[in-house]
């Protein structure tokens, strides 16, 4: 049982470049969420899915998209990179089934734009 | 936004209990309170989580009043590994059952 698991750990991209962030989990979760980390500060959700096929919008979606298209897979896609979105990405998943909503984060991804 | 209030540091001696406060005074009724921690850069890890009774496990205990207004997470021995960023997060039932992570309290425990 792997739990969350994202790929890259690390990335550098130049302004303007697009990258897809990976996330992948083993616990059959059907809630998914990406969050990003600025330094110093706490984590802003940038979007969530509640199963396969199904994506919402968090606090922070400019830049980013993402899809659903199986349980265990949600990736992130940086259209466009701007310096701003210099941060460490985490990747989570649930299962809110009777009523708590625990998370499993994974190891987060470093992202720097020159 | 966030719906809790921690206070932004604090320090424990190593050894002696850390008594972590969270203030939450718009929690609705079915609205869980979890508390999450973060070392370096690490992604957050899991403590507890309660509804309103009060919760133990192997890490730590999380004492919730009456009104459900406040809480508090006690670890009953801070060790030089429990230096950490702590938050207190409260479900969004009416969005999703999201977590907003606020800025939580960065705990350093001394020798």
């Amino acid at each position: 049982n792997a739990g969350v698991t994202q790929t890259p750990k690390f990335r550098i991209l130049k302004i303007g470049q697009s990258m897809t962030l990976q996330c992948a989990q083993d616990m059959n979760h059907n809630y998914m969420y990406w969050y990003r980390q600025d330094p110093g500060m706490g984590l802003k959700l940038i979007y969530y899915s509640v199963g396969a096929g199904i994506t919402d919008k968090g606090e922070v979606p400019n830049g980013y998209n993402v899809s659903r298209s199986t349980t265990e897979d949600f990736p992130l896609r940086l259209e466009l990179a701007a310096p701003s979105q210099t941060s460490v990405y985490f990747c989570a998943s649930s299962y809110p089934g009777s009523g708590a909503n625990v998370l499993t984060f994974g190891a987060g991804s470093r992202l720097t734009v020159l | 936004d966030a719906k809790t209030t921690q206070p932004p540091s604090m320090d424990c001696a190593e050894g002696r209990a850390a008594n972590l406060p969270c203030n939450h005074s718009t929690i609705s009724g079915n609205e869980y309170v979890y508390w999450y921690r973060q070392i370096h850069s690490q992604g957050p890890q899991y403590i507890i989580h309660g509804l309103k009774n009060n919760e133990t496990n192997e890490m730590a205990s999380l004492i919730i009043t009456e009104d459900r207004k406040s809480s508090t997470l006690i670890l009953p021995h801070a060790t030089l590994r429990d230096t950490a960023v702590y938050y207190c997060i409260v479900q969004d039932k009416a969005a999703g059952n999201k977590l907003t992570f606020g800025g939580g309290t960065r705990v350093l425990v001394k020798p």
